[in-house]
């Protein structure tokens, strides 16, 4: 079955410490993307990428890298810059102006 | 830039009642609507697209309109039952732009 992975499920980062979150399509899509969920906020662009190679910066970008060298992946690394991380993580992916496919999402915790 | 209202926050409502989800927003140029269902905890669920050539989409006992103009979608969900409750949350873009989310209206439906 074709779908978004997501992992790990659960990920937790010491202070000073780089984590890197995993999303891997089989869905031949050529657009992925990354979203941050606080409660009470709503989901929030962090990074999103049309094309392998290539990739902008959402609304809230800083301190988060990301990467997209094959098309079935888009790993966001959250770095030590990123001062209030905690947070549920989610990678979507779509067709050129078509609808979205959103992964099981990956919460972060910060100890 | 692009904001999305969902109203109400937050609904309960009896089993077996017919209920609308209001969602606005502001620019009217949008290519895509989508209706997402969230549980707890997890990753989100497409309900529905409507692309915007199109007034409405039907699935099983849910139907969303959509009316450009005005700046406005409504969800509608026929004889609810307590597997409908969670968080339904709207989405647009315009073009290649990525979505952009409402906060949610979490429902509740009581046995």
């Amino acid at each position: 079955d074709g779908g978004i992975t997501q992992s790990p499920k659960y990920l937790f980062r010491k202070e000073g410490q780089n984590v890197t979150l995993s999303c891997e399509q089989n869905l031949n899509h050529d657009a992925m993307y990354w979203y941050r969920q606080d409660p009470g906020q709503g989901l929030r662009l962090i990074y999103y990428s049309q094309i392998v190679n290539d990739f902008q910066k959402g609304d809230i970008a800083e301190g988060y890298s990301v990467s997209r060298e094959k098309k079935e992946s888009f790993p966001l690394t959250v770095t030590s810059a990123q001062k209030n991380p905690t947070a549920f993580y989610l990678c979507a992916s779509s067709i050129r102006e078509g609808g979205y496919t959103f992964g099981s999402g990956t919460r972060l915790t910060v100890v | 830039k692009q904001e999305v209202t969902q109203i109400p926050a937050a609904l309960s409502v009896p089993e077996g009642e017919n209920l609308v989800l209001n969602c606005s927003f502001t620019d009217s140029a949008i290519y895509n609507l989508q209706w997402f269902r969230q549980d707890p905890g997890k990753g989100l669920t497409s309900l529905l697209l409507i692309q915007s050539s199109q007034r409405e989409q039907t699935s099983g006992r849910l139907n969303a309109s959509l009316d450009k103009s005005s700046g406005r979608s409504t969800l509608y969900i026929a004889a609810s039952q307590p597997g409908d409750s969670a968080t339904y949350l709207c989405a647009v873009n315009s073009g290649n732009t990525p979505l952009v989310f409402g906060k949610g209206t979490r429902l509740s439906v009581i046995a």
